[in-house]
This record gives structure tokens, C-alpha cells and sequence, in this order.
């Protein structure tokens, strides 16, 4: 069964603090994306990378980072969190060649406090 | 105005009955998905559509490129239909999505 994984299902920080919220995936997939999803909002493209080492700017990357060193694996990075950055954060990951099916991790819930 | 719009945004509905959820968008695009969010976060990819109809169970899901516009139908919709339906169009070819801000559907026994 193919798999997106997120390392936590909920994680606690403190303003201030470095988050890293990683992502991996094991079905060989180039592109992967970064999404915060906020009630009234829906989902919003903070980043997304389409081969390794590469990265583009979603929507809202103001205060994120993003690292994708192996193709399986793509970290999300909150250099100093912030309260307004508590929010669902969820990765998906979908192949390259024409238009596919975009695979779900199960979502972290973060809270800044 | 919203590049992706769904209606509606909240549906309640019997057990048994026939949902349609809709979806109406103002760019072009390459593809558009049908994704489902169960209460806990976890999003599931339904369809993914760029002309025409699919159907897989009791889903179905079509979209009319000339105007702009999806349809996804429920039939005989059960309690555990219960979820956030998403709707997304893509434009391009590397995955990347606009997304509705969802219809809360809440099927009662």
C-alpha cells in the first residue's frame, strides 16, 4: 500500500522555537508540497519541489522553509514559530509525468503557544 | 472572487439519499480532483477527472470543461459518506492545486 508519512500526528511548540515537520514517501514520486489547511480557508500551497534539491514558493511561504535533500523526503522548517502558524500542516506527494493521483499524509496538527 | 467555488458548503442529509456536491471554477486546467477528508484530517483522492465521467462504487464524478463545472453524486449515501468533500483543479502538469474550501456533508441514520 503506498504511503505518505508524517513524523507527528500533533506537536506543541513554544513561540520562538525551529519546528521541523518532515514528510516521507516511498512510491519514487518527484513532486511533493508543503499545505497548511485553516478552517474558513481550505488548503494553501506553502511550498512544493518538484525533484530534489528543487524547490518553488506556494502561496504562502512567509515563514517557512523547506529542505528536500532525497527524493523520498521533504522537510518543512519553521525557522522562529509564531502563534499565527498553529494550523493543520499536510504533505502530499504525486508523480511527474502527466497528471496524477495526489497522495495524503495523515496531517500534523500544530500548536504554537 | 475564488478561483475554485463549492456548493453547497454544508449538506445534511438521510441516509439513502441521492448528494450531489458541485464544483465551478474560472481557470483553465489540465485535471480536476474530487478528495475526501474524514473528521481526524486524513485527505483521500477520490477522482481524478479531465473530461467526462468516472464512477467507482457508489461515487460518481463528472465534469463539463466547456463550462466549468463538476459534479460529484452520492448514491444511495450512508452514514460513513460523512466527511469533507474537496474539490481542486490543476493546472499544469506538476501537481499543483487550487482547492475549494469544501462541502461538510453529514449523512444521518
Amino acid at each position: 500500500d503506498v504511503k505518505v508519512t508524517q513524523s507527528s500526528r500533533y506537536l506543541v511548540k513554544r513561540t520562538g522555537e525551529k519546528v521541523f515537520l518532515e514528510c516521507v514517501q516511498d512510491m519514487d514520486h518527484e513532486n511533493m508540497f508543503w499545505y497548511r489547511q485553516d478552517p474558513g480557508l481550505g488548503l494553501r500551497l506553502i511550498y512544493f519541489s518538484y525533484d530534489v534539491k528543487m524547490k518553488e514558493k506556494g502561496d504562502i511561504p512567509e515563514g517557512y522553509s523547506v529542505s528536500r535533500e532525497k527524493k523520498e523526503r521533504f522537510s518543512l522548517i519553521l525557522e522562529s514559530a509564531s502563534t499565527n502558524q498553529t494550523s493543520m500542516y499536510l504533505c502530499a506527494s504525486t508523480t511527474t509525468t502527466g497528471v496524477g493521483k495526489l497522495f495524503f499524509g495523515s496531517g500534523t496538527q500544530l500548536s504554537v503557544l | 472572487k475564488n478561483e475554485v467555488e463549492q456548493s453547497p458548503q454544508n449538506l445534511t442529509a438521510q441516509e439513502g439519499e441521492f448528494i450531489t456536491i458541485n464544483c465551478s471554477y474560472s481557470v483553465g486546467i489540465s485535471a480536476l480532483h474530487w478528495l475526501q477528508q474524514h473528521p481526524g484530517g486524513g485527505i483521500v483522492s477520490l477522482f481524478m477527472l479531465s473530461s467526462g465521467k468516472k464512477k467507482h462504487g457508489r461515487l460518481i464524478a463528472t465534469i463539463n470543461i466547456q463550462e466549468k463545472h463538476s459534479s460529484l453524486h452520492i448514491t444511495a449515501s450512508h452514514p460513513r459518506d460523512s466527511a469533507v468533500y474537496i474539490c481542486a483543479v490543476e493546472r499544469g502538469s506538476q501537481g499543483n492545486l487550487i482547492f475549494g474550501k469544501g462541502t461538510k456533508l453529514s449523512v444521518k441514520p
